[in-house]
């Protein structure tokens, strides 16, 4: 079955640390990868999105992704966190193999230490 | 850009109670709206996937006469919750995609979250 899967539910860090969240996804053929953040009692934002071109991906407040199609993956990064992004990132993958539907990961929760 | 706006925000209702959540593509036409639900701690799960003009595809386990979608006109679709008891309480979302092929794009409203008592 078609599936999105995210590493690590939980991720504690300490400010300025480095970040790495892992998503893995089942599909063949041409895909939309997405990383969406949400914040405490927040609803869902858009972090980043990759469509084509170029697989490193750079988005909103210094976090990027890159897309490794070899290995269905599409990890998130930052290379300093700060702790105002505590939040739960999903990353979810939409595919015309999967009828177009956006399918969420479970989520990964980071809390950033001051 | 692209706006999608959902309505009610919130809503509190009585158990047996039915209750209606819009979903409207504000500035475009939308070719395809889907319809998510997040429990508390849980992540988003894909409900139902709705066309214009047409019956709503239910995911497995999601009760087709429960969750009652109409998709009315390009910019418009609606759930509504059907004899709604405590434990459909939860954050409701939908999202609508507009666009064709590598142009189709998908932008999520801000959600509707629902108590039961």
């Amino acid at each position: 079955a078609q599936s999105v899967s995210q590493h690590n539910h939980h991720v504690i860090l300490s400010e300025a640390a480095s970040l790495e969240l892992g998503c893995n996804y089942s599909y063949g053929g041409t895909v939309n990868l997405f990383w969406y953040v949400q914040y405490p009692g927040q609803h869902l934002q858009l972090l980043l999105k990759y469509f084509s071109g170029d697989p490193l991906v750079k988005g909103i407040k210094g976090f990027e992704a890159e897309f490794i199609k070899s290995k269905f993956s599409f990890n998130l990064r930052k290379p300093s966190v700060q702790w105002s992004d505590t939040a739960e990132y999903f990353c979810a993958v939409k595919a015309r193999t999967g009828g177009f539907k956006t399918i969420f990961g479970a989520g990964t929760r980071l809390f950033v230490k001051a | 850009g692209a706006v999608v706006s959902q309505h009610p925000s919130w809503v509190i209702c009585k158990s047996g109670t039915s209750v209606k959540i819009e979903c409207r593509s504000l500035d475009f036409q939308a070719t395809t709206m889907f319809w998510y639900r997040q429990f508390p701690k849980q992540s988003l799960m894909l409900m139902a996937t709705s066309n214009e003009g047409s019956k709503a595809t239910y995911e497995q386990g999601v009760e087709k006469d429960k969750f009652l979608i109409n998709h009315a006109s390009l910019t418009l679709s609606t759930l509504t919750v059907t004899s709604a008891h405590p434990e459909d309480s939860s954050f409701y979302i939908c999202s609508a995609d507009r666009g064709e092929g590598q142009g189709r794009r998908n932008t999520f409203g801000s959600g509707t979250r629902l108590t039961v008592v």
